[in-house]
C-alpha cells in the first residue's frame, strides 16, 4: 500500500510552454502532498506544501506564478511549469502523507524529469 | 543553519562485505532522522527513521542506523552488502512533531556494488 505515482516520468518541452506534472496517491488520500525538486548530484529540495482545497505552502526562493500548484482532490495533486526555461530542466518529484495516518513517513512519487530545450 | 552532511559522495564495496554511509547533522530542536533509497528513475523508499527511544534502528533490506547525539551523526549501515543495494542514498532530517514534508535532506550518497 501507500503508492505515489507520477506522470508523466519524462518531458521534453520548448523554452515558453508550459508542462503539468500529476502526483496521484493510488491507495490512499492524502490532504498533504509536497513537490520537491533535485538537481544532478543535489539534495532534494522542498518547493512547496501542496493542501487539498486551499492554496498551496511556497518555500522561500520558489516562484509561485511560475510553479502553480493545485490540490483539488485528495489523490491528485498537479505541478504546472508556466513559461518553462532552460534553467527550470530538473527531476520534480512530489511525496504525500496519509490522510489521518501520522507515522513520520512520507510516501515518494517516482519524480519526472523535465528538460526544456 | 540547519543542514545535512553527508561526506561521501560515492561509495564503491565488494559484495558481501560491510558498509556504513555517514550523516551528520545541524538542527536547532529535537530532530527526526530517515534514511531514504533512491534507485536510479525511481521515487525515493523510507529505509528507516529515528524520532525517540532506542538510538540502534533496524529498517527495511537489512539496514540499521545508529543515532548519536553527541556527535550529531545518524550513519547507516549494513553487515553484508548485495548487488541490489546499489542505489543513492539519501540522510534527512526533519523538524519533531513538525511538518513531516519540510524535511532537510543531505546530497546523498551513491553506493556501487562490485560483484
Amino acid at each position: 500500500g501507500a503508492v505515489v505515482s507520477q506522470h508523466p516520468s519524462w518531458v521534453i518541452c520548448k523554452s515558453g510552454t508550459s508542462v503539468k506534472i500529476e502526483c496521484r496517491s493510488l491507495d490512499f488520500q492524502a490532504t498533504t502532498m509536497f513537490w520537491y525538486r533535485q538537481f544532478p548530484k543535489q539534495s532534494l529540495m522542498l518547493m512547496a506544501t501542496s493542501n487539498e482545497g486551499s492554496k498551496a505552502t511556497y518555500e522561500q526562493g520558489v516562484e509561485k506564478d511560475k510553479f502553480l500548484i493545485n490540490h483539488a482532490s485528495l489523490t491528485l495533486s498537479t505541478l504546472t511549469v508556466t513559461s518553462a526555461h532552460p534553467e527550470d530542466s530538473s527531476f520534480y518529484i512530489c511525496s504525500a502523507v496519509p490522510s489521518g495516518r501520522n507515522t513520520g513517513e512520507l510516501f515518494f512519487g517516482e519524480g519526472s524529469r523535465l528538460t526544456v530545450l | 543553519a540547519q543542514s545535512v552532511t553527508q561526506p561521501d559522495i560515492h561509495i564503491t564495496v565488494s559484495e558481501g562485505a560491510s558498509l556504513e554511509l555517514r550523516c551528520n547533522y545541524s538542527y536547532g530542536a529535537t530532530p527526526y532522522l530517515f534514511w531514504y533509497v533512491q534507485s536510479p528513475g525511481q521515487g525515493l523508499q523510507l529505509l528507516l527513521k529515528y524520532f525517540s527511544g532506542d538510538t540502534l534502528v533496524q529498517g527495511i533490506k537489512g539496514f540499521e542506523a545508529e543515532f548519536k547525539r553527541s556527535q550529531s551523526s545518524f550513519n547507516l549501515r549494513k553487515p553484508s552488502v548485495h548487488w541490489s543495494d546499489a542505489a543513492e542514498y539519501f540522510c534527512a532530517v526533519g523538524p519533531y512533531g513538525g511538518s513531516q514534508g519540510n524535511l532537510i535532506f543531505g546530497k546523498g550518497t551513491k553506493l556501487s556494488v562490485k560483484p
